[in-house]
C-alpha cells in the first residue's frame, strides 16, 4: 500500500495562475479531507468529502474548488492563486468511525 | 471551530510527564489525537469516541470528558521521541454538524531534554 500520495511535493505559482494539487489513496478510504497549515495556526479545515460524489466546505474554503468522481482521488484546485494561499497542504483520508486519518507528505506552495 | 489546546507548549526532561488539554464549545462525537515532527505529515496516535473511554498505548494515554466535552493526553515517563507538535482534533454532533469534518486545535509544541 502506497497510502496518500500527493503531488506535487513543492510548487511556485505566479498570483493569479490556477492549479490542480493532487491526493489519491490506496486503502479504500470513504472519507477525505483538505488541511492547509500556517506557522502558530495549526491545520485548518479547506473542504473533505464522506464518499464519492459527496464534498462539503470546511472553515477556509474560499478561494479552493474540490470534486470526488471516485474513491481513490481528491484534487484541490485553486482557481487563482494569491500569496495569502501560501502555505503547506496536507490531505488525509480514513474509513472514518473509530479510525484515524492517515495524512499525504504535504505540498509546500508558495504564491508570488 | 476550532478546539482550543492548552499549554501551547511545554518543556520537559526525559522521564518527566506532561498532560495536553483539548476543550470545545459543541458537543463532541470523537476527540483525534495526532503528533507531528518538524517537516513531517501528522501521525495519528489515538481517537476517543463519545462514551469517555479512556485510551492508551505504551506511555501515552487520554481521556475524554463528554459531559464537558474536553479530552486530555497524558505523556508519563517522556522519552526525547516524544518532541514534537501535538493536536488534537474533533468532530461534532450538534446541530448542522456532520462527520467526516475534523477540525484541528493549533497545537502544542512539546520539548524534551536529555
Amino acid at each position: 500500500n502506497a497510502g496518500v500520495t500527493q503531488t506535487p511535493k513543492f510548487q511556485v505559482l505566479k498570483t493569479g495562475q490556477s492549479m490542480t494539487l493532487q491526493c489519491a489513496q490506496d486503502m479504500n478510504h470513504e472519507y477525505m479531507s483538505w488541511y492547509r497549515q500556517d506557522p502558530g495556526m495549526g491545520l485548518r479545515l479547506i473542504h473533505y468529502s464522506v464518499g464519492a460524489g459527496i464534498t462539503d466546505q470546511g472553515e477556509v474554503p474560499n478561494g479552493y474548488n474540490v470534486s470526488r468522481s471516485t474513491t481513490e482521488d481528491f484534487p484541490l484546485r485553486l482557481l487563482s492563486a494569491a500569496p495569502s494561499q501560501t502555505s503547506v497542504y496536507f490531505c488525509a483520508s480514513s474509513p472514518g468511525g473509530s479510525y484515524g486519518y492517515t495524512f499525504g507528505s504535504g505540498t509546500r506552495l508558495t504564491v508570488v | 471551530q476550532q478546539p482550543v489546546q492548552s499549554p501551547q507548549a511545554v518543556i520537559l526532561r526525559e522521564g518527566e510527564d506532561a498532560v495536553i488539554n483539548c476543550s470545545s464549545s459543541k458537543a463532541l462525537y470523537s476527540v483525534h489525537w495526532y503528533r507531528q515532527k518538524h517537516g513531517e505529515a501528522p501521525v495519528f496516535l489515538m481517537i476517543l469516541l463519545k462514551g469517555g473511554e479512556q485510551k492508551g498505548h505504551d506511555k501515552i494515554s487520554a481521556s475524554f470528558n463528554e459531559k464537558k466535552q474536553q479530552s486530555s493526553l497524558y505523556l508519563t515517563a517522556s522519552q526525547l521521541s516524544y518532541s514534537g507538535t501535538y493536536f488534537c482534533g474533533t468532530e461534532s454532533v450538534a446541530r448542522g454538524s456532520t462527520l467526516g469534518r475534523l477540525y484541528f486545535g493549533r497545537g502544542t509544541q512539546l520539548t524534551v531534554w536529555p
